[in-house]
């Protein structure tokens, strides 16, 4: 079974400043995906990045990009220059596996200061 | 294209009351999901499908039940709503092949069993 873990229940970070959430999973498929969701105060999800497990180069979109480290089974979101509306809940998932659909860590709250 | 709705967006029941929460995807995605959202819970998943005709139990089925008589249609029923209940709901959809699993979320529906 798929499982994905999130030890940060809620993250501070300056306005302006780097930002790293950690996402660890496990799991015994040789092909799977990751993913990040943002999920903002107004509650929809959006979707922020993916990564394949074949995939050799990290992932980026914009100010996110993903910190795939295959051998330690972690898949860190990091933003960069962290704005005033990346304040939000995100998730950390993978996936698929066979008809079985996306995993999903608990989150972590991030608060960006000003 | 409207993508991935949800209908209603907000309900309060009564204990004992049933009702029927209504997905619509212009998509034509083959799989579609019903997760519930609670507070430090992440998401979780209640029913899926993997076609027209076929439903399946996720992680928390009980006290739910589905129906997908349409490809486009996806519904989550709850014929005696417990206070339990109470939760936010999701409805996800992606599509069978050529994709990499990602999940388009409906905007989700509150709902309140007193």
């Amino acid at each position: 079974a798929q499982k994905i873990t999130q030890t940060q229940p809620g993250m501070f970070v300056q306005e302006k400043e780097a930002v790293t959430l950690d996402c660890t999973y496990d799991t015994s498929d040789q092909s799977y995906g990751l993913f990040w969701y943002k999920q903002p105060s107004s509650g929809e999800m959006i979707f922020l990045i993916y990564q394949g497990s074949y995939d050799e180069q990290n992932a980026t979109e914009g100010r996110y990009s993903l910190n795939f480290q295959k051998a330690r089974k972690s898949a860190n979101l990091v933003i960069s220059a962290s704005q005033l509306g990346d304040s939000a809940m995100y998730f950390c998932a993978m996936g698929p596996s066979g008809n079985t659909p996306l995993v999903f860590g608990k989150g972590t709250r991030l608060s960006v200061i000003a | 294209n409207a993508g991935v709705t949800q209908t209603p967006k907000f309900r309060v029941l009564k204990t004992g009351q049933s009702m029927t929460l209504l997905c619509a995807q212009d998509m034509n995605h083959e799989y579609m999901y019903w997760y519930r959202q609670d507070p430090g819970m992440g998401l979780r998943l209640i029913h899926y499908s993997v076609g027209e005709g076929t439903t399946a139990k996720g992680e928390v089925p009980d006290g739910y039940n589905v129906s997908r008589l349409k490809k486009q249609n996806f519904l989550l029923g709850l014929e005696s709503a417990a206070p339990s209940q109470t939760s936010v709901y999701f409805c996800a959809t992606t599509m069978l092949e050529g994709g990499s699993g990602e999940q388009y979320f409906g905007p989700g529906t509150r709902l309140t069993v007193t």
